[in-house]
């Protein structure tokens, strides 16, 4: 079945370092949501890509759809403490559901 | 608005003991989800819901797990008997469905550890 692979699986920063997390797949995409989960908590919405070569921007994150709509990222500006968390991807896998991948853990030393 | 409420917040079992979960989705949302998460990993579908019927059951491991959702609003999430490969989060999830770019609405989840 349909797989989003992500990378890294782990990441530590020092606070105000910049942080990316890359999502892929070997099968295109109609679109893309990015989730954000803290410590302890459940994942939380952050966004949907749906066109070619699309960027968003929500403060200090941008997201970038692939061209090909194979592949995204996530990239977080001069990291906060409250950056913590895992960031999932997650891709459509058929009959409107979605599949996650398993997640970029960012740790941020203040 | 109250968000997805999942009740019991965390539940310890022995093993071969029944379990249930509880699901209030946010209202209006039709489709229902409920996902597994083991630790370290991402969450798994194990069944989607449009209003009451259940539409994608194909990762439910239907010889112990059974879900219902009676009137299409809440919805019951049931293991008998539980196995020690059991013990994860379980997270209940609604949207609108559609491509309105919503995502899904997760709630807090229900942390099994069985024993």
């Amino acid at each position: 079945g349909q797989q989003v692979m992500q990378i890294p699986q782990y990441q530590h920063v020092q606070e105000g370092e910049d942080f990316t997390t890359y999502c892929n797949s070997s099968t295109t995409l109609s679109n893309i949501q990015w989730y954000k989960q803290r410590p302890g908590g459940h994942p939380v919405f952050l966004i949907q890509l749906v066109k070619s070569g699309e960027v968003k921007k929500q403060k200090r994150l941008t997201f970038q759809f692939g061209e090909a709509k194979k592949n995204s990222s996530l990239h977080i500006t001069a990291t906060q403490t409250t950056d913590v968390g895992t960031y999932f991807c997650a891709g459509p896998g058929g009959s409107e559901k979605l599949v996650f991948g398993k997640g970029t853990k960012l740790t941020v030393n203040p | 608005e109250a968000g997805v409420v999942q009740s019991p917040r965390y539940k310890i079992i022995e093993k071969k003991q029944p379990v249930a979960f509880w699901c209030n989705p946010i209202s209006g949302h039709n489709t229902l989800y409920w996902y597994r998460q083991n630790l370290g990993q991402g969450p798994e579908l194990l069944i989607r819901y449009e209003n009451e019927e259940a539409v994608d059951d194909s990762q439910l491991p239907k010889d112990r797990f059974s879900a219902e959702r009676l009137k299409g609003v809440d919805s019951t999430l049931k293991i008998q008997p539980a196995e020690l490969g059991d013990s994860a989060v379980y997270l209940c999830a609604s949207s609108l469905g559609g491509t309105g770019g919503y995502g899904y609405t997760f709630g807090s989840g229900t942390r099994l550890t069985v024993v």
